[in-house]
């Protein structure tokens, strides 16, 4: 296992289209992350996943937004009726939580979103 | 919200010069700080974790220093090199459980040789 893997790297979708990306974390690490990158700007926070949990979610992350991770392994983020303010880096990667303060989230490549 | 501020920018140097970035974050309710390096195409890679005050770390000819009680770190990088070439990003844990990281915008360091 070399890393965080997702895809697809590029999607380009019309207003209106519903999008689907997938995430294939390091294995066996428990936590699971979602960020969003827009021109200009830092990786912003959406949600997290303990296993497959869903523990954490950023105001950013609206209704259209939904993110699974159904047997605590790979997950799905679904962005329905696409908003051309949809358009950005979405990054998603994974750390191992053994307690403490923190812990290192190691990212994956992104998958840039276009929307026309 | 944490508002996390890093400067310069951008920056741009000839191989073999060393140089130095700053992040501020708020120092109150301060847990830990992430730095990553982001080069074109690639993932972001992770650098350092740093949690305590008077921290330092190192990795190679990069370090980092952090001081929680007036809330900032420094990246330094010595005898830069080309393929140091890269967006370079601190951000602060947004919670004691370490799950949300506040990113700064980051700088761009060019090298040029």
């Amino acid at each position: 296992d070399t890393g965080v893997s997702q895809n697809p790297r590029h999607k380009i979708t019309k207003r209106g289209q519903n999008v689907t990306f997938r995430c294939d974390p390091i294995s066996e690490h428990n936590r699971l992350y979602w960020y969003r990158q827009t021109l200009g700007q830092g990786p912003e926070f959406l949600t997290y996943f303990q296993n497959e949990a869903q523990l954490e979610k950023s105001r950013l992350l609206s209704d259209r937004f939904s993110a699974e991770r159904p047997k605590g392994s790979f997950s799905t983020l679904e962005i329905q009726r696409t908003e051309q303010g949809d358009s950005a880096m979405y990054l998603c990667a994974s750390s191992y939580y053994q307690g403490g303060l923190t812990d290192t989230q190691y990212f994956g490549p992104g998958t840039r979103l276009t929307v026309l | 919200i944490l508002n996390v501020e890093q400067s310069p920018q951008s920056l741009h140097v000839q191989e073999g010069d060393s140089t130095n970035f700053t992040c501020s974050f708020p120092s109150s309710n301060f847990y830990a700080l992430h730095w990553y390096r982001w080069e074109t195409a690639k993932s972001p890679e992770a650098l350092f974790v740093m949690t305590l005050n008077g921290d330092e770390k190192k990795k190679g000819r990069i370090s980092a220093t952090l001081n929680t009680k007036e809330g900032y770190s420094y990246l330094y990088i010595k005898g830069s090199q080309p393929e140091d070439s890269a967006t370079y990003l601190c951000a602060p844990s947004a919670n004691q459980a370490g799950t949300a990281l506040i990113f700064g915008k980051g700088t761009t360091l060019s090298v040029s040789s």
